[in-house]
């Protein structure tokens, strides 16, 4: 069964410190990963999604992703923080359905990361 | 701004009453999955539809339905509310196969007393 485990529930770093967020899958086929990132009363946003190719993938923000299938990992890096980082970050494993759409994705619980001035 | 518009933003029923979510896609896309969003955990996967039918469903009872109209805006009914469905109720759409990305609107936060 498709499943995604974010292990730190909530992450609190310093301004400037480099941040780390992991990310583990279950899914039965080549995955689709996605990194969303969400606000207090927002909607998600898109960080950066693997599909395919390049195992580094870049995303908005300085935010990347490394996909490591021996690990079943997908864990989103940042060098530096900024305050206005501090959110709740979703890892998510696509599937698509009849008709070739991206539909259902499974995602973690999240992460909540605080940032420190 | 994801072009994704969803109302009402938040609204309150009582247990038994029912419930009806709306979403307006980005334009051009013929896609609309809705995602509920409890307290502290991830969005789960509730049903999508795709060119007006229904194209997958998550493990939810059949109180909740849907419909996508022919612009490909979508409503999410939820019948005989229960506490437990108080949450956050995400839609969002998707279109080409090669952007790979849902687009999500900010949300209905429903409350169940």
């Amino acid at each position: 069964a498709q499943s995604v485990t974010q292990p730190d529930i909530h992450i609190t770093v310093s301004e400037g410190a480099s941040l780390e967020l992991r990310c583990n899958y279950s899914y039965g086929a080549t995955p689709y990963l996605f990194w969303y990132v969400q606000s207090p009363g927002q909607g998600l946003q898109l960080l950066l999604k693997y599909f395919s190719g390049d195992t580094l993938v870049q995303g908005i923000k300085g935010f990347e992703a490394e996909f490591k299938r021996s690990q079943s990992s997908f864990n989103l890096r940042k060098p530096s923080v900024h305050w206005s980082d501090a959110a709740e970050y979703f890892c998510a494993v696509g599937a698509y359905l009849r008709g070739s759409t991206l539909g259902r994705l499974y995602f973690g619980r999240g992460t909540q990361l605080t940032v420190w001035p | 701004e994801t072009g994704v518009t969803q109302s009402p933003t938040h609204l309150i029923k009582t247990r038994g009453q029912q419930v009806t979510l709306r979403c307006s896609s980005q334009s051009g896309h013929n896609t609309v999955s809705w995602y509920q969003q409890a307290l502290g955990q991830g969005p789960q996967f509730i049903f999508q539809y795709y060119r007006e039918e229904e194209n997958g469903r998550g493990n939810f009872p059949p109180r909740f339905s849907g419909l996508q109209f022919p612009n490909y805006s979508s409503e999410l009914n939820v019948n005989a509310l229960e506490l437990d469905d108080s949450a956050l109720y995400l839609c969002a759409s998707s279109g080409s196969k090669n952007t790979g990305e849902l687009f999500f609107g900010e949300g209905s936060r429903l409350t169940v007393l």
